[in-house]
């Protein structure tokens, strides 16, 4: 059974970075072909698809967030990460990962990270 | 990006009668593969969202039966047959041709 578990911290000051990590357990996000995935909710609102990184590392990200996203993995330690920068208040969300099967198939998701960008 | 628009927004059922939702997008997930990505997901109060539908008609593993997807090209449609009180949730409609995944702005079910 696979699981994902997000974690960091809980604020971030506008114009600084929000970072985020999400832990796997129960499979390798190296292996097979997923695509690791982040995904936000500001409070009381939708679903914003932010990007992902691939089992072999590639990269693919919404173009609304592209200049200001970087995903990454740490294979050694079963995580990936999502920073993202110049943070406004329009960033405060709920932060999940997911992993996503291929062609927008997400069977697993954390149970989400709130995310306050406030001074 | 594509656009997909749900109606209604939120809708309250009786429970054991059926329900329906509306997902619209602004260009066909018809893939050349044959397959059409157009996914349903549920999102139960305080829970994370969860795979109900995928590729417009497969229930996912543990979805019951009363659950079912429709449509095509750009018109979609999710059915409850017979609504029970654990189907209370916002229901959202996703494509998944490409990156980015665009989401629906979501339906509220609630039980009278």
């Amino acid at each position: 059974q696979v699981q994902l578990q997000e974690s960091g911290p809980g604020l971030a000051k506008p114009s600084q970075t929000l970072s985020v990590t999400c832990t796997v357990s129960g499979g390798s996000i190296s292996t097979s072909e997923n695509y690791w995935s982040w995904i936000r909710q500001p409070p009381g609102k939708g679903l914003e698809y932010i990007g992902y990184i691939s089992h072999t590392g590639n990269t693919d990200y919404n173009p609304s967030l592209k200049s200001r996203v970087t995903i990454s993995a740490d294979t050694s330690n079963n995580q990936f990460s999502l920073k993202l920068t110049s943070v406004t208040a329009a960033d405060t969300a709920v932060y999940y990962c997911a992993r996503d099967r291929g062609w927008g198939f997400f069977d697993y998701w954390g149970q989400g990270i709130l995310v306050t960008v406030s001074s | 990006d594509i656009v997909m628009t749900q109606t209604p927004l939120s809708l309250s059922v009786t429970p054991g009668q059926p329900a329906s939702i509306s997902c619209k997008s602004s260009q066909s997930l018809l893939h050349s593969d044959g397959k059409t990505y157009l996914y349903w997901y549920v999102q139960k109060p305080g829970q994370s969202p969860q795979l109900l539908i995928y590729e417009l008609f497969r229930r996912f593993s543990g979805v019951p039966d009363r659950f079912s997807g429709s449509g095509s090209g750009t018109d979609f449609t999710l059915k409850i047959s017979r609504v029970e009180a654990e189907d209370v949730g916002v229901y959202f409609c996703m494509h998944g041709l490409h990156v980015p995944r665009t989401f629906g702005q979501g339906t509220k079910v609630e039980i009278k």
